[in-house]
């Protein structure tokens, strides 16, 4: 069975930097892709970043570019998120995601770490 | 990577059928197959229910269809159940990121 944990979520003032761990089990890590995909309190979701297999290459969406790093230690089988330069904005539920087996979509989520960016 | 467009709410009744548009860009939606869609309730993590337009996974009931003309993408839940009712949000692939659509609430009355 496939799970993700996430943790490192917590209250961090405006300007200030975290960092997100995602440690998974139940799959071959190093042979996916993973991603972290938020959710503003009762907002929709707000795709964040992903990093290949191999860590080889990774990808942000534009409002993080810049702010947001994601890397991945294949030994442990993690995942991370470091975020710098927090905004009000970046306040959401950080989620972990497992990149699909057969297809372009996202088929194993944790339930979420909240990140709060408040002074 | 503008959010894709999903009407805020739809509804209908046990058994009725609703249909949820995703309306995106040639940029995305209309430039990819790679259209997925979500169910989320309350206080729970996204499950996927539609792949690629219109693939279900395994355990997904048949009642969920997806299907795709142009930059818009629909989601059909046939036989609508009590148990549906939950945000919806479509996803396209986008060139290396995905972009999301704003969700979707469903009731059912």
């Amino acid at each position: 069975e496939v799970q993700l944990v996430e943790s490192g979520g917590g209250l961090v003032q405006p300007g200030g930097s975290l960092r997100l761990s995602c440690s998974a089990s139940g799959f071959i890590f190093s042979t996916y892709y993973m991603h972290w995909v938020r959710q503003a309190p009762g907002k929709g979701l707000e795709y964040v970043s992903a990093i290949i297999g191999n860590g080889g290459y990774t990808f942000y969406a534009e409002s993080v570019k810049g702010r947001f790093t994601i890397s991945r230690d294949n030994s442990k089988n993690m995942v991370f998120l470091q975020m710098s330069s927090l905004r009000y904005e970046d306040t959401a539920f950080y989620y972990c995601v497992k990149d699909s087996t057969s297809g372009w979509y996202f088929d194993d989520w944790g339930q979420g770490t909240l990140v709060t960016v408040s002074s | 990577q503008s959010a894709l467009t999903q009407p805020r709410s739809v509804s209908g009744s046990p058994g009725q059928s609703v249909t949820i548009s995703c309306t995106g860009t040639s940029r995305d939606v209309g430039n990819y197959n790679y259209v997925s869609w979500y169910q989320q309730h309350p206080g729970k993590a996204p499950k996927v229910m539609i792949y690629d337009v219109s693939k279900r996974p395994s355990g997904v009931p048949d009642r969920f269809s997806g299907s795709k003309s142009g930059n818009t993408a629909s989601l059909t839940i046939s036989g609508l159940q009590v148990e549906d009712e939950a945000d919806y949000y479509c996803c396209s692939y986008a060139g290396s990121v995905y972009v999301f659509g704003t969700g979707t609430k469903v009731t059912v009355l």
